[in-house]
């Protein structure tokens, strides 16, 4: 079955780190392309970030940048978001999706709160 | 940035009546337009990606089409099962956006 699990969710103060991780199965994961989409409690969806099958290419959202990064390990079949320097806007389901959004993670919740 | 608008933001609609949801781009985005439903508390499913192109498992009843900067989403006989919010997102170029989204609950 193809699969995309998250992980790493939980509650953070503001101006701290937390590290999301994403795992696939069932599927070449070094193949495709991922992102991180994110949605705020009671809101739409929020493109995060992209990476490239290779790494390659990596692209952030403004709201983001310089903040968060995207890494992968192809070996592991896992994707990761590493957010740093957290604020209260950045309360969110974390999701990650494959490709153009075909195969999507259940979501983990981050939470900004002191 | 590319930015996305939906029309309408909400539509409450009887079963088996047709449905038309548009996205308008800010700029041309060539056919780099994809359509997601979300139900509560689910993820998004994708519906239609590249403005047109159907989706294994998606039932026949949506479809897409546009390019450039309108793009439209069809549900055609809408069922129960099809009360969703749906988006549309872009892919033409970075960041990618998506549109704020429209609510479809049925009569």
């Amino acid at each position: 079955e193809v699969q995309l699990v998250e992980s790493g969710g939980g509650l953070a103060q503001p101006g701290g780190s937390l590290r999301v991780s994403c795992a696939g199965s069932g599927f070449t994961f070094s193949s495709y392309s991922m992102k991180w989409v994110r949605q705020a409690p009671g809101k739409g969806l929020e493109w995060v970030s992209y990476i490239s099958s290779s790494s390659s290419t990596i692209n952030y959202a403004d709201s983001v940048k310089g903040r968060f990064t995207i890494s992968r390990d192809n070996a592991k079949n896992s994707l990761y978001l590493q957010m740093n320097s957290l604020r209260a806007e950045d309360t969110a389901v974390y999701y990650c999706a494959r490709g153009e959004g075909d195969v999507w993670g259940q979501g983990t919740t981050v939470t900004v709160s002191s | 940035e590319i930015v996305l608008t939906q029309s309408p933001d909400f539509q409450s609609v009887t079963p088996k009546q047709k449905v038309t949801i548009t996205c308008r781009a800010s700029q041309s985005i060539g056919s780099s337009l994809h359509w997601y439903q979300q139900k509560p508390d689910q993820s998004p499913k994708l519906l239609i990606k590249y403005a047109s192109q159907s989706i294994s498992g998606v039932p026949s009843r949506f479809s897409g089409s546009g390019s450039g900067t309108d793009f439209t989403l069809t549900i055609n006989s809408l069922e129960a099962e099809d009360a969703a919010t749906y988006y549309c997102h872009q892919s033409s170029s970075f960041p990618f956006t998506f549109g704020p989204g429209t609510k479809v609950d049925i009569k």
